[in-house]
């Protein structure tokens, strides 16, 4: 079984609606992390967990909230979709450590209409 | 905050050859540069990593190097397959507190290996 599940996989939503992308880890790690990507602007952080109790804002969290359910899942809301929101969602994990791998999902293709 | 620059965006090579991205940094506390391949419907794995200690890191037909004064790194793949057709990037990362490590990405590199 995958290390980082995310679904759905693919959601096609209309301008306005609230969306909720989950993401689920069986790595036992406490850091998770929701990052989207655009082609040609690589990947770029919206929030970090480093426990349930810690949620951190990333670089590009503006339109986006997060809910650490337990250690193991970290889902990420989209409170009233728009346009621009369309990209590819990517959910990671990590022990947080220097030189410990971030294991990423496989992703959610989002789309706002 | 940390800045990392790629190039090229993409890049063809004919199978069998050799393939060369680089990065640049702005951070000089950055101690911690991962590369990642991305293959088409999937998500970034890591394919080699180097820590500012080291100079040069290689796994197989796999290497990267790190010029720490110059604040640039580079991957290197040798004798390309068509499976190595992907997309790559590259990392930053340092100490950002609490233990952490907050990596910053650059834009990635369309590899395209021709048979």
């Amino acid at each position: 079984d995958a290390d980082v599940t995310q679904t759905p996989r693919n959601r096609i939503t209309k301008t306005g609606k609230r969306i909720m992308l989950e993401c689920s880890q069986t790595k036992g790690h406490d850091r998770m992390y929701w990052y989207r990507q655009d082609p040609g602007l690589g990947l770029r952080l919206i929030y970090y967990s480093f426990d349930v109790k810690d949620i951190n804002k990333g670089e590009i969290s503006d339109g986006y909230s997060v809910s650490r359910q337990a250690q193991a899942k970290f889902s990420l809301s989209l409170e009233s979709a728009i346009p621009n929101q369309t990209a590819l969602y990517f959910c990671a994990t990590t022990t947080g450590l220097v030189g410990d791998t971030q294991y990423f999902g496989p992703g959610t293709r989002l789309t706002v209409l | 905050g940390e800045n990392v620059e790629q190039h090229p965006s993409t890049l063809s090579v004919q199978e069998g050859d050799s393939a060369v991205i680089k990065c640049t940094y702005s951070d000089s506390a950055s101690n911690y540069f991962p590369w990642y391949k991305q293959e088409l419907g999937k998500g970034p794995q890591l394919i080699i990593d180097i820590r500012s200690n080291v100079g040069e890191k290689k796994d197989q037909r796999i290497a990267v190097t790190l010029n720490k004064t110059a604040k640039h790194f580079s991957l290197h793949i040798t004798e390309t397959q068509p499976e190595d057709s992907a997309v790559y990037f590259c990392a930053a990362s340092k100490n950002s507190g609490a233990g952490s490590y907050q990596l910053t990405f650059g834009k990635g590199t369309k590899l395209s290996v021709i048979p």
